[in-house]
């Protein structure tokens, strides 16, 4: 029963144009949400993270938006770059539960140029 | 890489050997941990290490066994191995930024 869940498993769009990654939880206990990005054969790099009490947390090109009563979160990339074809990560975690990060599957973003 | 080594890189194993992850960090680091990652499932948490001696079981446990003798070693064992366990496995350390990992390269495993 995957307790934070990435439905699209791909995403392909054009370089300069706006990407949208979005991830649902079922875990009401979730306060912390964090958003990671993969390239092939290296580790997994944190980009963002928002906090239960926000609905809003912006770095340069990346945005996270969080709706608490959809369980509902997404990742906004404006402008998409070449470079940002990856795999994207969210993550959630409970405060108090060391660190525990429970992942989504993923969803392979593919910028195309 | 924030100081976190993980050996070996590549390993091809057969069934039912033993094998040994090992997670070097260089960070002092308090919380350590151990994640697999397979197509579909994203990074799934094995087991995690709140200090020397101190560890705690994740969602997927079962078949693993870890050890931390000292701060910076953090080490993940197969007692016999299967094909399941057939993965890439992830070390991680929690950075002093509240709720944030930071992730080894990984440590891709083959099991015949």
């Amino acid at each position: 029963d995957q307790q934070v869940k990435q439905n699209s498993p791909s995403l392909s769009v054009q370089e300069g144009r706006i990407s949208i990654l979005n991830c649902d939880y079922t875990n009401s206990m979730f306060d912390y949400f964090l958003w990671y990005k993969k390239y092939p054969a290296e580790g997994p790099t944190f980009l963002i993270s928002i906090s239960s009490i926000k609905d809003k947390n912006e770095d340069g090109r990346f945005t996270v938006f969080l709706n608490k009563s959809a369980k509902h979160l997404s990742l906004h990339i404006v402008p998409s770059q070449p470079g940002d074809s990856a795999v994207y990560f969210c993550a959630a975690l409970r405060s108090g539960s060391a660190r525990q990060l429970t992942f989504g599957s993923g969803t392979q973003l593919t910028v195309l140029p | 890489d924030a100081g976190i080594t993980q050996s070996p890189r590549h390993k091809v194993t057969e069934t039912g050997t033993p094998v040994t992850l090992r997670c070097h960090q260089t960070e002092n680091h308090r919380y350590m941990y151990w994640y697999r990652q397979d197509p579909g499932h994203g990074l799934r948490l094995i087991h995690y290490s709140y200090g020397v001696k101190d560890t705690d079981k994740g969602e997927v446990s079962d078949g693993y066994s870890v050890s931390r003798s000292k701060t910076e070693d953090f080490l993940l064992t197969l007692e016999s191995a299967t094909s399941s366990q057939t993965s890439v496995y992830f070390c991680a350390i929690g950075l002093r930024e509240a709720n944030v990992l930071t992730f080894g390269a990984g440590s891709r495993l083959t099991v015949l």
